[in-house]
């Protein structure tokens, strides 16, 4: 069993519709949590960062993290054609700077 | 203009040969990692370093080697040993738990 599980999609929602992308993890010591966003033949950028549980909330972005049910998830509003691409969660242990990734989900907004 | 430079963006290799992958950054960051990325497996630790003149293995280093001579560079590179080298290979540096990539490497067997 892999130690992070992602949908790997595709998913294809029309444009405007609100997205939700989410990552379930099996090891409780992960405390920091991150999404990228990673275009077709690119390299990943840096989405969204948090620590713990909560929400966080960038623009039309927003994630959320569940401790407790050790999952994440990302929520794109008002999706556009641009946000097409493959996310990639991530989360890592408090120390050091290794990261561990989903397989990613593969999204496409439609006009 | 700051950033990580990998180079090339396509790459053949033939069969028995070693290929080298750049990376050079201009962040002055310390820590840069090697990731190897596969359709449906996501990125998967190759090498990383967290110093210059010090590296250590990921979860997949058989068949690649790397060098961290210089704080701004980490070349990878891809030994006849790897059996099954085709795939996107990305750079990264980190600073503050923030890793920061580079535009990727794909390599493919002639």
């Amino acid at each position: 069993q892999k130690e992070v599980e992602q949908d790997p999609g595709p998913l294809s929602v029309p444009e405007g519709a609100i997205v939700s992308l989410n990552c379930t993890y099996s090891n409780s010591a992960f405390q920091y949590f991150m999404w990228y966003r990673q275009y077709s033949r690119k390299g990943p950028e840096l989405l969204m960062y948090t620590y713990s549980s909560g929400n966080k909330e960038d623009g039309r972005f927003t994630a959320q993290v569940d401790k407790s049910s050790k999952y994440i998830s990302l929520f794109i509003r008002d999706s556009q054609p641009s946000d097409s691409a493959t996310y990639l969660c991530a989360m890592k242990r408090g120390g050091g700077n290794k990261l561990t990734f989903g397989t990613g989900t593969q999204l496409k907004v439609e006009l | 203009d700051g950033g990580i430079t990998q180079s090339p963006k396509y790459l053949f290799r033939k069969e028995g040969q070693n290929v080298t992958l750049s990376c050079e950054q201009n962040l002055n960051h310390d820590a840069m990692y090697w990731y190897r990325q596969d359709p449906g497996q996501g990125l998967r630790l190759i090498y990383y370093s967290q110093i210059v003149n010090d590296f250590q293995k990921g979860d997949i280093a058989e068949g690649y080697s790397v060098s961290r001579e210089k704080k701004e560079s980490f070349p990878l590179t891809v030994t006849s040993a790897q059996k099954n080298p085709t795939a996107f290979y990305l750079c990264a540096s980190i600073l503050a738990d923030i890793q920061y990539f580079g535009a990727g490497t794909r390599l493919s067997v002639l």
